[in-house]
C-alpha cells in the first residue's frame, strides 16, 4: 500500500516558471524524503525532512511538512530544462520507507 | 566512487527461469533494499538488510529470495520467475537505514516472458 500520494500526477512548465507537487499521507511519520528520477535512471535523494521541522531549503528546492495536515510540498524555483524528471515523496515510519507514484514533471525551453 | 552498482542492467527470462540481480556498494554502509518499480506503483520494499547476515522481508517479498554474505553485497533471487515479476528493480543503500538518505542504483529491468 502507497503511504504517500504526490498530486498533480504530472505537470509541464515553461523554463523560468516554478513548479509546485504535493504529497499527502495517511498515518504519523518520522520523517518525509523527495527524490528525483531522471528518464531511465535510478532515484537522487534531494531533501529530507523530519516530523518537528516545517520548512527546509536547498538550492532552488523549498520542502514544506505540515503534520496536522499530512501532507508536504515540493516547490522548484526558476526551473531549467534539467528538472525535467519524476519526483518521488517517501514517508518514513518503522524502519521503512513507503514511496508514492510520483510526479512528472516536463520543463520546456 | 562507483556508489551503487547493479548487474545485470537487463535480462530477459521465460516463465520458470530462474535468476540472481547483484547489488554491489562501496560506501560501507549497513542497510540495504531491493525494490520494484512498476507504472503508476512507485516503488515497493521487496527485502531489505539491516546489517551482514541479516534479512527481512518487506511489502512484496513472495517469490523472492536475498542473501547478505557479505556487508557490500546485496543478492536478489527469482528461483521461477513468472511473468508478474517483470518490473524495474532498483538496489539501494544507506548509512543510517531510513533516518537518512538512501543511495540508489540505475536499475535491472527484467522481463518475464
Amino acid at each position: 500500500s502507497q503511504q504517500g500520494e504526490e498530486d498533480p500526477q504530472a505537470l509541464s512548465i515553461q523554463e523560468g516558471e516554478n513548479a509546485t507537487m504535493n504529497c499527502s499521507y495517511k498515518t504519523s511519520i518520522n520523517n518525509l524524503q523527495w527524490y528525483r528520477q531522471n528518464s531511465g535512471r535510478g532515484l537522487v535523494h534531494l531533501i529530507l525532512i523530519r516530523s518537528n521541522e516545517r520548512e527546509k531549503h536547498s538550492g532552488r528546492l523549498r520542502v514544506t511538512l505540515d503534520t496536522s495536515k499530512k501532507s508536504s510540498s515540493l516547490l522548484i524555483t526558476a526551473s531549467r530544462a534539467a528538472d525535467t524528471a519524476s519526483y518521488f515523496c517517501a514517508t518514513e515510519q518503522g524502519g521503512k520507507l513507503q514511496f508514492g507514484a510520483g510526479t512528472q514533471v516536463v520543463v520546456t525551453p | 566512487n562507483a556508489g551503487v552498482t547493479q548487474t545485470p542492467k537487463f535480462r530477459v527470462l521465460k516463465t520458470g527461469q530462474s535468476m540472481t540481480l547483484l547489488c554491489a556498494q562501496d560506501m560501507n554502509h549497513e542497510y540495504m533494499y531491493w525494490y520494484r518499480q512498476d507504472p503508476g506503483m512507485g516503488l515497493r520494499l521487496i527485502h531489505y538488510s539491516v546489517g551482514e547476515g541479516t534479512t527481512a522481508k518487506g511489502e512484496v517479498p513472495d517469490g523472492y529470495n536475498v542473501s547478505r554474505l557479505k556487508k557490500q553485497n546485496f543478492l536478489l533471487g527469482l528461483e521461477s520467475a513468472a511473468p508478474s515479476q517483470t518490473s524495474v528493480y532498483f538496489c539501494a543503500s544507506s548509512k543510517q537505514g531510513t533516518v537518512g538518505e538512501l543511495f540508489f542504483g540505475e536499475g535491472s529491468r527484467l522481463t518475464v516472458l
